[in-house]
């Protein structure tokens, strides 16, 4: 079981907005940066936010990154089909001396 | 292009060994930190090991330690994984990627290649 806690699953209706947490620790996000990842079936992760709230180029702005504490927030506004797809948050953990993925979360667009 | 391509995955019985592969293109290898992340079946990511840039640091998750060793040859532009006393719960696509800013950011990714231990 990972040390990051993702919820299981959000949906949203076509154009709306997700937000997506990831809680952790003091030894983990409390202290270092975090990234998140999109997952579409049978493909290879896509960095979507680095650094809490950085984009790679040619990410779009619906997808925003926080974090506050020990908790990170992934957003996805203008929510649209493509974005069915398994979310990751990730960070480096300190006491483990070893990087952690969360639990992941399933976008589901009604 | 900048491209990550995996190789050497396979069916391997439990506890016998397998050696991963990533060759890398189109960047200048030597300058990033790699990673190796794996995906169960029905399960989430799973952060593997990395190594620095020049070989002298590697990290691992307990679940692999004193199994796994992480290498990489720069004259070579390629990343591997040894991976020794396979346990079926390794069965997994394994991923390499790149560590573009040295925090964990990992922007390149190979396409995988799929580890069954299976007897």
């Amino acid at each position: 079981q990972s040390v990051l806690t993702q919820p299981p699953s959000v949906s949203a209706a076509p154009g709306q907005k997700v937000t997506i947490s990831c809680s952790g620790s003091s030894s983990n996000i409390g202290r270092n940066y975090v990234s998140w990842y999109q997952q579409l079936p049978g493909t290879a992760p896509k960095l979507l936010i680095y650094e809490n709230d950085k984009r790679p180029s040619g990410i779009p702005d619906r997808f925003s990154g926080s974090k506050s504490d020990t908790s990170a927030t992934l957003g996805i506004t203008g929510l649209q089909t493509g974005d069915e797809a398994d979310y990751y948050c990730e960070t480096w953990d300190s006491s483990l001396s070893a990087y952690v993925f969360g639990t992941g979360t399933k976008v589901t667009v009604l | 292009q900048v491209q990550l391509v995996e190789s050497g995955g396979g069916v391997v019985q439990p506890g016998r060994s397998l050696r991963l592969s990533c060759a890398a293109s189109g960047f200048i290898f030597s300058n990033y930190v790699m990673h190796w992340v794996r995906l169960a079946p029905d399960k989430g990511l799973e952060w593997v090991a990395l190594l620095s840039k020049d070989g002298s640091e590697k990290y691992f998750v307990d679940s692999v330690k004193g199994r796994f060793t992480i290498s990489r040859d720069n004259s070579k532009n390629t990343l591997y994984l040894q991976m020794s006393s396979l346990r079926a719960e390794d069965t997994a696509v394994y991923y390499c990627a790149r560590d573009f800013g040295s925090h964990g950011a990992l922007d390149i990714w190979g396409q995988g290649t799929m580890v069954t231990v299976s007897s």
